[in-house]
């Protein structure tokens, strides 16, 4: 069976970072994408940040440009997403999702997820 | 930026259908999938590409997409499917990410 475990939340600062991690088991982690999906308290979720089997591709949704990056290490089948210049309004619970996608009529990628961590709980409160 | 508009809740008896709605602009050519969140878990894939249900899923459960409304219908709703619904889909402009409705509360009662 799939099983993501997402860790590394917690209470930080507004203006602190914390180092979100997945770890994956049950398929062959190098050959999806993965994602980031977040849930604010109370709220719906919001897509994060995707990245591609390789690593060389990184996408991210516009509130965490600059301020997120996703990785991920194959050799340990581990996604990692560090939070740096956090604010009140990133509390959230964090998700590690895998991603498969299709490609549309105009050759463009599509992202979905199928299967799901527990999420871990970013709480940024001074 | 890129919307899709679901109701805030639909309330059913059991036994009953529910319909939940989500409505998107580039719906027509993109598809759309439904996620099932009960209070304090995880979101759990209902509905794939617009009509597919993944293995494990409830037959009761479907899903179809006209123009820019996509609908999942749950039929012969059970007390166990009331939960938080989102819809998801990407929009038109090629970004690499997605966009999630803003969740029904289906209650079934």
């Amino acid at each position: 069976d799939v099983q993501l475990v997402e860790s590394g939340g917690g209470l930080v600062q507004p203006g602190g970072s914390l180092r979100l991690s997945c770890a994956a088991s049950g398929f062959t982690f190098g050959t999806y994408w993965m994602s980031w999906v977040r849930q604010a308290p109370g709220k719906g979720l919001e897509w994060v940040a995707n990245i591609n089997e390789d690593g060389t591709e990184k996408y991210y949704v516009d509130s965490v440009k600059g301020r997120f990056t996703i990785s991920r290490d194959n050799s340990k089948n581990s996604l990692h997403l560090q939070t740096n210049s956090l604010r009140a309004e990133d509390t959230a619970v964090y998700f590690c999702a895998r991603a498969p996608y299709y490609y549309d009529s105009s050759a463009y990628y599509n992202p979905w997820f199928d299967c799901w961590g527990q999420g871990t709980l970013v709480t940024v409160s001074s | 930026s890129y919307e899709l508009t679901q109701p805030p809740s639909v309330s059913v008896s059991p036994g009953q259908t529910a319909r939940i709605t989500c409505s998107g602009d580039a719906l027509p050519k993109k598809y759309a999938f439904w996620y099932q969140q009960k209070s304090g878990q995880a979101p759990v894939l209902v509905i794939q590409e617009d009509s597919k249900r993944p293995s494990g899923i409830p037959e009761r459960f479907s899903g179809s997409s006209s123009g820019t409304v996509a609908t999942l219908t749950i039929s012969g709703a059970q007390v166990e499917d009331e939960a938080d619904y989102y819809c998801y889909s990407t929009d038109s402009s090629g970004n690499h990410g997605g966009v999630f409705g803003g969740g029904t509360k289906l209650t079934v009662l």
